[in-house]
């Protein structure tokens, strides 16, 4: 199948500084790509949509201010989050979508801590 | 609004047959899916249905009946490694994925 690459896979930053976590599909080319966030032993949480060449779409109560969402070319997005508190720890993975079926390949996602 | 339902958590023993349900209330539907997701790692792949019945992939089968909005995603010969959260995804009328929660799967000797 499609192979979607995520980076890094662990994260450690101080509270107020940003982290910018990058999804790549390596074997093909991705228009869109999905950002979730994913809390212990819950499910994936959808933050916003990711187009090549646009704004990303965010769910509602997502900070588009604080989640910065770039989608520079058709094989790499990224997610930066900004002024990183405490309650921003979380598991951040991201997946993209292979044609119209709908079938998501999803990176090894992102565990961020924030001290 | 917008509805998965799977159980919590389920118990098997090892090289029996285990079956994780799975129902939804959406704004229409383009397909179900369901993910296997081991601990501390990102879901993977494992069916996708959007015409009623089974579909057979080696140990795994997915079912669905639209009529009834439920699905089952169905292991045989469980195995050790099948430990882990099966998450059932639908896709609705705008084709936004809607999660559930996940059933976490307990494989034991």
């Amino acid at each position: 199948g499609a192979v979607v690459s995520q980076h890094p896979s662990w994260v450690i930053c101080k509270s107020g500084t940003s982290v910018k976590i990058e999804c790549r599909s390596l074997d093909f080319q991705a228009t869109t790509m999905f950002w979730y966030r994913q809390f212990p032993k819950q499910s994936l949480m959808l933050m916003a949509t990711s187009n090549e060449g646009s704004k990303a779409t965010y769910e509602q109560g997502v900070e588009k201010d604080k989640f910065l969402i770039n989608h520079a070319s058709l094989t790499l997005s990224t997610l930066t989050v900004t002024s990183a508190h405490p309650e921003d720890s979380s598991f951040y993975i991201c997946s993209a979508s292979v044609g119209d079926a709908g079938e998501l390949f999803f990176g090894e996602g992102s565990r961020l801590t924030v001290l | 609004g917008q509805n998965i339902d799977q159980p919590t958590e389920m118990t098997a023993t090892e090289g029996a047959i285990v079956q994780i349900n799975c129902t939804y209330q959406t704004s229409g539907f383009n397909g179900l899916f369901w993910y296997q997701q081991h601990a501390g790692e990102a879901p993977t792949f494992l069916s996708y249905n959007v015409l009623d019945g089974l579909e057979e992939k080696g140990r795994f089968s997915s079912f669905l009946s639209r009529s009834k909005g439920y699905s089952y995603l169905l292991l045989k010969e469980l195995q050790m490694k099948d430990s882990a959260s099966y998450l059932c995804a639908v896709m609705d009328s705008n084709y936004q994925l809607i999660w559930g929660a996940g059933t976490k799967l307990i494989i034991k000797p």
